[in-house]
């Protein structure tokens, strides 16, 4: 099992662009979440899945969106990305929305 | 909605020292509380949890415990080794706005020196 999978692993864009992060997990998970990490704040919730076909918002989610496109993947997409969106992105998935979540390896995005 | 602090935001110890992390959180209705270990590039990997209904649980050299009362929980490493150097995260979730949403705090990053 891979586990849960994050593409790209580095990007950078430039301000006003648009892209979308890709997630992937093959432990059959119900729950999918998005977060970005930067220094000193933890991580932030952006989005969540409870199960396929529902999203809900998180602690930040201004500037974001997401599909859960079926039970396996959950993309995120900047539509126009600002300087303030340069963090590290990691997405998760969870049996459930109580239990271990398990983290992709991240993806580092800069925008200029 | 929930809060959650952490404390220290560093710590450095020797090797063989013990290293203790200390959470905070302010919704009474949250119920599961996990850490996480983060290695440099990597993304954070559970090494503990522990739910409401427990004050303490253990595994090896890693422990934690829950006061409720008081609204805190902390991570315990004993004989602590250079592999132990990370960041470590506390989070909390199941508050009374929950679905779903884990609240981390800011992380500790800890230096194991030989």
């Amino acid at each position: 099992n891979a586990g849960v999978t994050q593409t790209p692993k580095f990007q950078v864009l430039k301000t006003g662009q648009s892209m979308t992060l890709q997630c992937a997990q093959d432990m059959n998970h119900n729950s999918m979440y998005w977060y970005r990490q930067d220094p000193g704040m933890g991580l932030r919730l952006i989005y969540y899945s409870a199960s396929e076909g529902t999203t809900d918002k998180g602690e930040v989610p201004n500037g974001y969106n997401v599909s859960r496109l079926n039970k396996r993947e959950f993309s995120l997409r900047l539509e126009s990305a600002a300087p303030s969106q340069t963090s590290v992105y990691f997405c998760a998935s969870s049996e459930i929305d109580d239990n271990e979540q398990f983290f992709g390896p991240g993806t580092r995005l800069t925008v200029l | 909605g929930e809060n959650v602090e952490q404390h220290p935001s560093t710590l450095s110890v020797q090797e063989g020292d013990s290293a203790v992390i200390k959470c905070t959180y302010s919704d009474s209705a949250s119920n599961y509380f996990p850490w996480y270990k983060q290695e440099l590039g990597k993304g954070p990997q559970l090494i503990i949890d522990i739910r409401s209904n427990v004050g303490e649980k253990k595994d090896q050299r890693i422990a934690v415990t829950l006061n409720k009362t008081a609204k805190h929980f902390s991570l315990h490493i004993t004989e602590t080794q250079p592999e132990d150097s990370a960041v470590y995260f506390c989070a909390a979730i199941g508050g009374s706005s929950n679905t779903g949403k884990l609240i981390f705090g800011q992380g500790t990053t800890l230096q194991v020196k030989p």
